[in-house]
């Protein structure tokens, strides 16, 4: 079992949608979580990088950690195409600060 | 300023080849991270250097893979007489100490 479980997808919704994507973990020392939204042939971008639990918004992105469950998600509301991608989830801690990624959710946004 | 560069983009290398791969972090960016990427899965976890030093060298999958940052800034990762599974995206990523790590766009390597 990997550290970091990420349903690969993909993940077809309409446009306008609200989309939540997630992610579990086993290592409980976790304490960074960061998600990356990865175009096809390019470099992942950060989206969102948030410390311990807790919630934090940026637009239509929301983050979300539950550190008692080893969950994390992100929402998109009001989706758009241009949001079809690669969703990385990824997360470091315990006295290190490399991230563990998650294999990446794909999602379709469809007009 | 720029953010992570990467170059070449694209190698293409003959089996048993040697390659080198280039990444210029963002400045003032201590951490850098190699990681590497094959198709429909995430990144994986390479090496990393914290200025000069390479502090973690345990995801690099053998001895043929070879990282340097010599003066804490530009960083090369080698790999020595390529093989076919050695075929994916090589990713590059830059940070400040504790804090987000910013990626370059990649460099895709084939090697037939």
């Amino acid at each position: 079992q990997k550290e970091v479980e990420q349903d690969p997808g993909p993940l077809s919704v309409p446009e306008g949608a609200i989309v939540s994507l997630n992610c579990t973990y086993s290592n409980s020392a976790f304490q960074y979580f960061m998600w990356y939204r990865q175009y096809s042939r390019k470099g992942p971008e950060l989206l969102m990088y948030t410390y311990s639990s807790g919630n934090k918004e940026d637009g239509r992105f929301t983050a979300q950690v539950d550190k008692s469950s080893k969950y994390i998600s992100l929402f998109i509301r009001d989706s758009q195409p241009s949001d079809s991608a690669t969703y990385l989830c990824a997360m470091s801690g315990g006295g290190s600060y490399i991230p563990t990624f998650g294999r990446g959710t794909s999602l379709i946004v469809h007009p | 300023g720029a953010g992570v560069s990467q170059s070449p983009r694209y190698k293409v290398a003959k089996r048993g080849q040697d390659v080198a791969l280039r990444c210029d972090p963002i400045s003032g960016h201590v951490s850098l991270f190699w990681y590497q990427q094959a198709l429909g899965q995430g990144p994986e976890f390479l090496t990393y250097f914290q200025n000069e030093a390479q502090l973690d060298k345990s995801g690099l999958p053998s001895d043929r893979f070879f990282a340097e940052r010599p003066e804490g800034s530009v960083s090369t990762l080698k790999i020595q007489r390529t093989q076919q599974e050695d075929s994916a995206v090589y990713l590059c990523a830059s940070s400040l100490v504790v804090g987000e790590p910013y990626f370059g766009p990649g460099t895709r390597l084939l090697v037939l």
